[in-house]
């Protein structure tokens, strides 16, 4: 079956570090993957998206590449805000599978700190 | 911008109390779901929709079901609340396969 693998958190950085969070699959087709965000209280929210291998997703500075080689799409950011502090779930969305269900990793925390 | 609404944001009953939360999307998606998040475990799908009138299990259906007579609205329902629901539930929405969901806020549901 599909899986997605995240590392696990709290990760804890300093205002303007770098940040990556690693995200791995296991898919039997050629999936769609997916980075969400939640915000402390509420729902979660796409922040970007690769449909296939090589696809960069990129959005408010945060970027993903699809590797189809090394079945990943980590999450990457130059310069992390303390707006930035949330739960990053990394997804999959297999095309084969009825109904769009999406595979959610575990989701991995973000703290940054001023 | 799709927008998936959720009734409530915050809902404390009674155990044995029949439940409803409603979730309604403006978008015209044909994919409706429903998960359950918690802490620890991630978000749990708990049924899914692809269409009206049509509805399939997910991985933890036991306790709940659901109700799609409308396109737009996808409804949960606890037919007989325990403790162990208290739970963050989040609706999503979406068009098609390989396209992304679109969530709602959220429901942050306790049963006293």
């Amino acid at each position: 079956g599909n899986s997605v693998t995240q590392m696990e958190g709290p990760v804890t950085l300093s205002e303007e570090a770098f940040l990556t969070i690693n995200c791995t699959y296991t898919a039997t087709g050629y999936p769609s993957l997916f980075w969400y965000v939640q915000y402390p209280g509420e729902g979660l929210q796409l922040l970007l998206k690769a449909t296939k291998a090589d696809d960069k997703g990129s959005n408010k500075g945060f970027e993903a590449t699809y590797r189809k080689e090394t079945t990943s799409f980590h999450l990457e950011k130059g310069s992390v805000q303390v707006s930035d502090s949330a739960v990053y779930f990394c997804a999959l969305s297999d095309p084969y599978n009825a109904g769009n269900m999406l595979t959610f990793g575990g989701g991995t925390r973000l703290m940054v700190k001023p | 911008d799709v927008k998936v609404t959720q009734s409530s944001r915050y809902l404390v009953k009674r155990t044995g109390e029949k439940v409803f939360l409603e979730c309604v999307q403006d978008m015209d998606h044909e994919n409706m779901f429903w998960y359950r998040q918690d802490p620890g475990l991630g978000l749990r799908l708990i049924y899914f929709s692809y269409d009206v009138k049509m509805k399939e299990k997910g991985d933890i259906p036991e306790g709940y079901s659901v109700s799609r007579e409308k396109k737009e609205r996808f409804s949960l329902i606890l037919e007989s609340a325990s403790t162990n629901q208290t739970s963050m539930y989040l609706c999503a929405s979406s068009f098609e396969t390989g396209q992304p969901q679109h969530f709602g806020d959220g429901t942050r549901l306790s049963i006293l």
